[in-house]
């Protein structure tokens, strides 16, 4: 079945900790997009990549990184920058067509130790 | 002003009634129009998609645009228990490219 993976579902940080959250997708989308979600709030953009090699600033990328080595694979690294880490963290992907909508993996929990 | 913006609710409503969801937006000239079901702990889920002015019916679900007023709606037809989630607004505005903006989720509840 094609979807969007996330893995883990379950994260811990202890401070100071780089911790890297993996999405995977196999719909063959060119669209990526890393989202973090706070209680009682919508989403908020941290980063976006339409094409391989490729990858822009979402609203809130400041200690976060990316990279987009493959078509398949978005990794989001929260480094120890991100002073505030504890989060909901969704992955999403899409054609790379406007009108069309983001998919959504099942998200991964960041918390701190 | 928030790009787009929904009321958070909770909106009540009895089972079988018809729940009314709603949602502006500030980008007049945005294209796209999605409304996403997640449930409390889970992730969001498509559930609808609607591009032209007029009514978009899928089963218990209707999308209502009007662009003019730069309104979108969800109406959901006999609710049910199931029902109750939050609903997510997102948009797609003008020179965004295949970026989203969302709106911050209406809570529903369907009473029985």
């Amino acid at each position: 079945d094609g979807g969007i993976t996330q893995s883990p579902k379950y994260l811990f940080r202890k401070e100071g900790q780089n911790v890297t959250l993996s999405c995977e997708q196999n719909l063959n989308h060119d669209a990526m997009y890393w989202y973090r979600q706070d209680p009682g709030q919508g989403l908020r953009l941290i980063y976006y990549s339409q094409i391989v090699n490729d990858f822009q600033k979402g609203d809130i990328a400041e200690g976060y990184s990316v990279s987009r080595e493959k078509k398949e694979s978005f990794p989001l690294t929260v480094t120890s920058a991100q002073k505030n880490p504890t989060a909901f963290y969704l992955c999403a992907s899409s054609t790379d067509r406007e009108t069309q909508p983001q998919h959504f993996g099942d998200g991964t929990r960041l918390s701190i130790l | 002003q928030k790009e787009v913006e929904q009321n958070s609710g909770p909106l009540s409503v009895p089972e079988g009634a018809i729940a009314s969801l709603n949602c502006t937006y500030s980008d007049r000239g945005s294209q796209s129009f999605f409304w996403y079901r997640q449930y409390s702990g889970k992730s969001p889920e498509l559930i609808m998609s609607i591009y032209s002015n007029g009514d978009k019916e899928d089963g218990r679900f209707t999308a209502q645009l009007n662009k003019a007023s730069q309104y979108v709606s969800l109406l959901i037809r006999d609710s049910q228990p199931s029902d109750s989630a939050t609903y997510l607004c997102a948009v797609n505005p003008p020179g965004g490219g295949n970026k989203l903006t969302f709106g911050t989720g209406t809570q529903l509840k369907v009473e029985l």
